[in-house]
């Protein structure tokens, strides 16, 4: 059974830079064939996907946070990270990590969501 | 404002059949395949159709999907109070380049 767990801070500062890492188990992230996406929801209720990245590196960004975003992998440890820098308010939202079957074809499973605020 | 636009709810008694529309473009939709998640309340979203209309291991016949040009539906038959939930489209969108998703239906069971 695949489980995604998201891990990092609850709390953020304005222009800090958010980091967050997945850690996934029941499945080798280094055996390929999925993507790994991060998506993001909102206090009311918008979901918003973030980005992907594949077990070589490749990444792929949503267009809108492209310069402010940044990806990686550990396969080693069967984690992928996340960086959101230049954090302000409008940040504020549920981060979910999930693997992704193909590039957004679909998302399943999904981590249970760790909830980040910025706030000075 | 999302991309793809979903009533904001939906009602129905059990038993009742009901369905929930997911409107999008020539972009998302028109071109590429729609998935539906369930999202109950504190609860992370989890995939209930994927494809358009195939239903992932374990999740009940009663959920069905289909799509139509640039618009995609999920029907819900025989309702029941365990399907109280949140349910949001998604497609790729590729004028966006990028992962888009429905507002959310706020689905009660009366």
């Amino acid at each position: 059974q695949v489980q995604l767990q998201e891990s990092g801070p609850g709390l953020v500062k304005p222009s800090q830079t958010l980091s967050l890492t997945c850690s996934v188990s029941g499945v080798y992230m280094n055996s390929g064939g999925y993507y790994w996406s991060w998506i993001r929801q909102y206090p009311g209720k918008g979901l918003e996907w973030l980005g992907y990245i594949y077990y070589s590196g490749s990444t792929y960004y949503n267009r809108s946070l492209k310069s402010r975003l940044s990806l990686s992998i550990d396969t080693s440890k069967n984690q992928f990270s996340l960086k959101l820098s230049s954090m302000t308010a409008a940040d504020t939202a549920i981060y979910y990590c999930a693997r992704d079957t193909g590039g957004f074809d679909w998302l399943d499973p999904w981590g249970q969501g760790t909830l980040v605020t910025v706030s000075s | 404002q999302s991309v793809l636009t979903q009533p904001p709810s939906a009602s129905g008694t059990p038993g009742q059949t009901v369905t929930i529309s997911c409107s999008g473009s020539t972009s998302n939709i028109g071109k590429n395949t729609v998935n539906w998640y369930r999202q109950v309340p504190g609860t992370a979203p989890k995939l209930l159709i994927f494809r358009n209309n195939q239903r992932p291991s374990g999740v009940p016949d009663r959920f069905s999907g289909s799509k139509s040009g640039t618009s995609g539906s999920l029907a819900i038959s025989g309702l029941q109070s365990e399907d109280e939930a949140e349910y949001f489209c998604a497609a790729w969108d590729d004028s966006l380049s990028g992962g888009v998703f429905g507002g959310g239906t706020k689905l009660t069971v009366l």
